[in-house]
C-alpha cells in the first residue's frame, strides 16, 4: 500500500523555526512535494524534491532521503499568516503523475 | 507560473440536482488533469484521473456514473456529479499538469469548488 504519516498538529511563536516530518510507505515515485492550504482555500505549491537533499525556497525548505523514507519541510522566522495545513505528497510514476497526499499537518502560529 | 481556473467556486442547490464544475488550464496544454474532494479537516483524496481524448481514470470506490468526467481538450477538463445528495457535499478541486510536467514538476490546483446540497 501507500501512506505518508505526517503529525496531526504543531504548534510554535512568531520568529520560530519548525520542522514538520513526512514519513512514507511508497515506492515507484518521482519526487516529494508540499502543499500549503488555508482554511476555505486551495492547497498551494511550497516546494519539491525530486532528488535527495535540501531545497531552498525563501523561509522553506525542504528535505527528501529516500533511503530513509523520510522528508520534511521547515519554515523559518514563523509569522502569524503561516497558520495552515501543509500536506506532503509523492508524485507516482503512472497516471501522469497523480499526487497521493499525507493527511496534513495544522500549524498554528503564536504571538 | 501555471494557471489552473476552476468554476463555479460555490454552488448550493437541492438534492437531485446534477452539478457541473469546469477546470481550465489557462497558459499550458494539460494533458491530465486530476479530480479531489476533501471533506472538512481531512486531507485531499484523489477521485479520478483524466486524459485528453481518453477515459477517466477512477481511483477505488469512486463511483463512475456518479461523477462522470469529461477531458475533450487539452485545457478544458468538466467534473459532473450526478443526481447530487447532501453526502456529496465536499469542496472538490481540480489539478492540472503537461505531459512533458507530469513526472517531474508539481502539479498546480485550481481554487476549488465547494458544493453544498440541501
Amino acid at each position: 500500500g501507500q501512506s505518508l504519516e505526517q503529525p496531526s498538529e504543531v504548534t510554535a511563536v512568531e520568529g520560530a523555526i519548525v520542522q514538520i516530518n513526512c514519513t512514507y510507505q511508497t515506492s515507484g515515485f518521482y519526487g516529494l512535494s508540499w502543499y500549503q492550504q488555508h482554511d476555505g482555500g486551495a492547497p498551494t505549491f511550497l516546494s519539491y524534491n525530486a532528488l535527495d537533499g535540501l531545497e531552498e525556497t525563501g523561509r522553506f525548505s525542504s528535505f527528501l532521503s529516500r533511503s530513509d523514507s523520510y522528508g520534511y519541510l521547515l519554515l523559518q522566522e514563523l509569522q502569524m499568516k503561516d497558520s495552515a495545513s501543509y500536506f506532503c505528497a509523492v508524485i507516482h510514476y503512472n497516471q501522469g503523475g497523480k499526487l497521493i497526499f499525507g493527511q496534513g499537518t495544522e500549524l498554528s502560529v503564536k504571538p | 507560473g501555471a494557471v489552473v481556473s476552476q468554476h463555479p467556486s460555490r454552488v448550493i442547490c437541492k438534492s437531485g440536482t446534477s452539478v457541473k464544475i469546469e477546470c481550465r488550464s489557462l497558459d499550458f496544454q494539460a494533458t491530465t488533469m486530476f479530480w479531489y474532494r476533501q471533506f472538512p479537516k481531512q486531507s485531499l483524496m484523489l477521485m479520478a484521473t483524466s486524459n485528453e481524448g481518453s477515459k477517466a481514470t477512477y481511483e477505488q470506490g469512486v463511483e463512475k456514473d456518479k461523477f462522470l468526467i469529461n477531458h475533450a481538450s487539452l485545457t478544458l477538463s468538466t467534473l459532473t456529479v450526478t443526481s447530487a445528495h447532501p453526502e456529496d457535499s465536499s469542496f472538490y478541486i481540480c489539478s492540472a499538469s503537461s505531459f512533458r510536467a507530469a513526472h517531474n514538476q508539481p502539479q498546480h490546483f485550481g481554487d476549488g469548488t465547494r458544493l453544498s446540497i440541501l
